[in-house]
């Protein structure tokens, strides 16, 4: 089955700007979707399709996808952007939802 | 507003079943499907499955296919998910989400607030 492989921490200063990446096999020929979730709280969808963010997520939040490699990229990081950060694709060959391990962001 | 508001907290013995319910408001229940996710205390997200809230069509995780069954009521824009012989690694939080209508391919951009699962002899 399809893996998806996360750094199980980054940490960051404030203002500066964070990178948490989503390994996979040819990655880049899925669809990425990107979740942020504070501490005992549902998840929130920040970045779908690789680069779209849905209405209400600041533009600091970004995302790419290329390669064996998709990146959620936060800009001038903020304390309250601390939480655990999840990556998942679709997929198409066992036609099965998969998540990263989840990346916590830590600001210093 | 976009809302999926889940069942309350369940504990149940081993071998027993749960059913957790997801009412949806605030938009039309037919036009998307739900996924359901759960969470192992401390920790990451796993799919559990998805249906079609507009046929009822599912598709299940392999490791929960024949414990699992999930449903839906339309005429209260509700999903269900009844997951059954439980064992102590059920514990989880569960979450409902919203999905894709025709698959589970979709984004899940609205979720509910989580139904805690205990299972406990």
């Amino acid at each position: 089955s399809y893996v998806l492989t996360q750094p199980p921490s980054v940490s960051v200063a404030p203002g500066k700007t964070a990178r948490i990446t989503c390994g996979g096999n040819n990655i880049g020929s899925k669809s990425v979707h990107w979740y942020q979730q504070k501490p005992g709280q549902a998840p929130v969808l920040v970045i779908y399709y690789d680069s779209d963010r849905p209405s209400g997520i600041p533009e600091r939040f970004s995302g790419s996808n290329s390669g064996n490699t998709a990146t959620l990229t936060i800009s001038r990081v903020e304390a309250g952007d601390e939480a655990d950060y999840y990556c998942q694709v679709w997929d198409s060959s066992s036609d099965r939802v998969v998540f990263g391990g989840g990346t916590k962001l830590t600001v210093l | 507003q976009v809302q999926l508001v889940q069942s309350g907290a369940e504990v149940k013995k081993p071998g027993a079943s749960v059913k957790v319910s997801c009412k949806a408001s605030g938009y039309t229940f037919t036009s998307y499907g739900i996924s359901w996710v759960r969470q192992a205390p401390g920790q990451g997200l796993e799919w559990m499955g998805w249906i079609s809230a507009y046929n009822g069509n599912t598709n299940y995780a392999q490791k929960l296919q024949g414990r699992v069954t999930m449903t839906t009521d339309t005429s209260t824009s509700t999903a269900y998910m009844e997951l059954r012989s439980l064992r102590s690694d059920d514990t989880a939080v569960y979450y409902c989400a919203r999905s894709g209508v025709d698959t589970a391919m979709s984004p899940m951009d609205y979720w509910g607030q989580g139904t805690l699962v205990t299972v406990s002899s």
